[in-house]
């Protein structure tokens, strides 16, 4: 019962390096989201989608760039990391109105030098 | 816009007190949804709780109660004699009914539940 998962849990990259983040959810929901968590901010919405083919921006989308080729699959793309994109990362998924709790993944923990 | 405000940022309590997170909410929406997850230490986000803006009945689950009231756009979280397994971030969230986007996280408060 895997729920969503998030690959990879740790990276360490150098500034200007890019790197794609991948989610995968099991439970067949429509929407899926890409947040950061920075300490004292809570969670942030990046990027998210309402279904497959589909990507919207979210409160701080810049320097990120996202696809929904798959349902079960939500990719998060840096093309060219910033120190000020070292964060932990969540991914979250859920069936869709407002009303459904978001489901989130274990976090990936991302330090750009 | 909607807005989710915890103002506590951080709060310590000896094992076994009660303790009240705060949450505080700004919706133009008159249908909306309230939620609370817990982060441990290990990370992961855990829903706790759901509750929709028609129902003020307050909620209690084993050693947790949720107060809502319409009336001071609040949401708060109660733990009853805590435990240290309780130490953790709790996040309010607040999100309207028709669109999944529209999810708003508070900062969160950090409870240290001491031994």
């Amino acid at each position: 019962n895997a729920g969503v998962t998030q690959t990879p849990k740790f990276r360490v990259l150098k500034t200007g390096q890019s790197m794609t983040l991948l989610c995968a959810q099991d439970m067949n929901h429509e929407y899926m989201y890409w947040y950061r968590q920075d300490p004292g901010m809570g969670l942030r919405l990046i990027h998210y989608s309402v279904g497959e083919g589909t990507t919207a921006k979210g409160e701080v989308p810049d320097g990120y760039n996202v696809s929904r080729l798959k349902k079960q699959n939500f990719l998060l793309g840096l093309e060219s990391a910033a120190p000020s994109q070292t964060s932990v990362y969540f991914c979250a998924s859920s069936a869709g109105r407002g009303y459904q709790p978001q489901h989130f993944g274990d976090g990936t923990r991302l330090s750009i030098l | 816009a909607q807005k989710v405000t915890q103002a506590q940022t951080e709060i310590s309590v000896v094992e076994k007190e009660d303790v009240t997170l705060d949450c505080v909410y700004e919706t133009r929406d008159t249908t909306y949804y309230l939620f609370w997850y817990k982060q441990p230490p290990s990370g992961e986000l855990v829903f706790l709780i759901r509750r929709n803006s028609f129902d003020e009945q307050n909620e209690i689950s084993g050693r947790y109660s949720w107060n809502f009231q319409k009336s001071t756009s609040s949401f708060n979280f109660t733990i009853t004699a805590s435990q240290v397994v309780d130490s953790a971030v709790y996040f309010c969230a607040l999100s309207d009914y028709n669109y999944g986007q529209n999810f708003v996280f508070g900062p969160g408060t950090r409870l240290s539940v001491l031994p």
